[in-house]
């Protein structure tokens, strides 16, 4: 059974913080991992993607992958009210087959 | 650029009707796939079409089905409609061909929310 697990939350952060949210996933053999973010009544919308182990960087956002741990975390730095949002990790594991975890809401405070 | 259209956007169908649903993917993307997301189990794989050949299929019965065309153009279809296949019913489309282009993500359309009766 394929799992992809994330924090449901609501994860609340102020204003300009550092949000981090988490994904653990069952299958070592996965080898591509993307988040999406989620407006509410809207569809996933492609944030980032990361294949190899380390930290990358994409403005505000750093994806981070750690293979061995089987864990791929999105960290959003000056969180913004319009970052509130529910975030779903996907991870690949077959080629073009993809899990998603059930998405973390995050909530940003003015 | 166009990105990824479905129509119809909400459809409310009886038990036991069949619908179908269609996607037209972004221009010169050849992979579609289709996700059905509710509350309950989040987004769930349901399968991908790449040149009018399904290559992945998920862990769906076989009342789901769908096709490509060879314009790329996807069509779903669930037939016997139960109360428990109300949902948002999600196409996404990717460059990603047979070798390469692996680092590309989905573009999702806006969902058909279907409601069943």
């Amino acid at each position: 059974q394929k799992e992809v697990e994330q924090n449901s939350g609501p994860l609340s952060v102020p204003e300009g913080a550092i949000a981090s949210l988490n994904c653990t996933y069952s299958d070592r053999g996965s080898q591509s991992f993307f988040w999406y973010r989620q407006y509410s009544g809207k569809s996933p919308e492609l944030i980032m993607s990361i294949y190899s182990n380390g930290d990358k960087e994409d403005g505000r956002f750093t994806a981070q992958l750690n293979k061995a741990s089987q864990y791929v975390s999105l960290l959003i730095r000056d969180s913004q009210p319009s970052d509130s949002a529910t975030y779903l990790c996907a991870v690949e594991y077959n080629f073009n087959k993809f899990y998603f975890g059930s998405g973390t809401k995050l909530n940003v405070k003015p | 650029k166009a990105g990824v259209t479905q129509t119809p956007r909400y459809l409310i169908k009886t038990r036991g009707q069949q619908v179908t649903l269609s996607c037209s993917p972004i221009s010169g993307h050849r992979s579609v796939s289709w996700y059905q997301q509710t509350p309950g189990q989040g987004l769930q794989f349901l399968f991908e079409y790449f040149s009018e050949t399904q290559r992945n299929k998920g862990n769906f019965p076989g009342r789901f089905s769908g096709r490509q065309f060879s314009n790329s153009r996807s069509e779903m279809n669930v037939s016997t409609l139960e109360l428990g296949d109300s949902a948002l019913y999600l196409c996404a489309s990717s460059p990603r061909g047979l070798l390469g282009q692996e680092r590309y993500g989905y573009t999702f359309g806006s969902g058909t929310r279907l409601t069943v009766v």
